[in-house]
C-alpha cells in the first residue's frame, strides 16, 4: 500500500533555513501537502504541489519535488519561533481525495 | 465563512461506553473525510463521506465503528464499546468535491478512555 515517512524531529536556529524531507511510494501521487500542526490544534494547510511540477514558492515556503525519487522537501526561509510545530507531509491520487500522512517531522526553533 | 466545526472537542468515556463525534463540514461541502491520530502518530484515513453516501470506508475497523453523513446535520463517527485503544484525536475534514486539492481541517476532537 502507500506509505509516506520523514524524519522525526529537526532542530534549527532562529533565523536559518530549515529543511523537511519526505518520501512517498505511490506512483499514481498527484496532489502532495504539507501541513502544520501547533500542540493540540488541527492542521492547517501549508501549501501543496502537484505531481507535474518541480518547485513552488509561496513566500517563506518553497516546495521541490523530486518525481523519479519520490522525494518532497518543505524549505522554510528565515525560521521563527512560531514555526515550531509538527509538520506533516500528506500525498492522494487524482479524484479520490483520501490522504495518506507521514508520521510527522517535529521542528524546533531555538533562539 | 465558518471552518470545519467539531464537536465536542474533548470526549471522555469509559470502557464499554458508546463515543459520538460529530463534524459540521464548511458551508458549500459536500464531502467529509474522517481520520485518527494516534499519539506521536500521522493521520490515517478512516472514511470518506457524501451526502447519505459512504463512498470509501477502506480504513474503518470491521467492528464497533460506523460514520454517517445524512441530508440534514452533521457528519457522525459513531464507536461502540469503546476500548482503551481507541483513545486518540479524531479529526474531520471537508472538501468541495472529490476532485479538490484542498481539503479544510477542523480542529479535531481528542477521545480519552479510561
Amino acid at each position: 500500500g502507500e506509505d509516506v515517512e520523514q524524519s522525526l524531529f529537526l532542530s534549527v536556529r532562529e533565523g536559518d533555513s530549515s529543511v523537511i524531507n519526505c518520501t512517498y511510494t505511490d506512483s499514481s501521487s498527484t496532489y502532495l501537502y504539507w501541513y502544520k500542526q501547533e500542540p493540540g490544534a488541527g492542521l492547517q494547510l501549508l501549501t501543496y504541489i502537484f505531481s507535474n511540477m518541480d518547485m513552488k514558492q509561496d513566500q517563506r515556503l518553497t516546495v521541490l519535488l523530486n518525481k523519479k525519487d519520490k522525494h518532497l522537501s518543505l524549505r522554510i526561509a528565515d525560521t521563527q519561533t512560531g514555526d515550531s510545530a509538527i509538520y506533516f507531509c500528506a500525498e492522494s491520487p487524482t479524484a479520490t481525495g483520501k490522504s495518506t500522512f507521514g508520521d510527522g517531522t517535529t521542528l524546533t526553533v531555538k533562539p | 465563512n465558518a471552518g470545519v466545526m467539531q464537536n465536542p472537542r474533548h470526549l471522555v468515556r469509559r470502557r464499554g461506553q458508546e463515543a459520538r463525534l460529530r463534524c459540521s463540514p464548511m458551508k458549500g461541502h459536500s464531502h467529509v473525510y474522517w481520520y485518527r491520530q494516534l499519539p506521536e502518530e500521522g493521520l490515517k484515513f478512516m472514511v470518506y463521506l457524501q451526502k447519505e453516501n459512504i463512498i470509501d470506508e477502506s480504513g474503518m475497523p470491521k467492528e464497533r465503528f460506523s460514520a454517517e453523513f445524512p441530508k440534514e446535520g452533521p457528519s457522525i463517527l459513531r464507536i461502540q464499546q469503546v476500548v482503551r485503544g481507541d483513545s486518540a484525536a479524531y479529526f474531520c475534514a471537508s472538501s468541495r468535491s472529490p476532485e479538490a486539492y484542498e481539503q479544510y481541517f477542523g480542529p479535531g476532537t481528542r477521545l480519552t478512555v479510561t
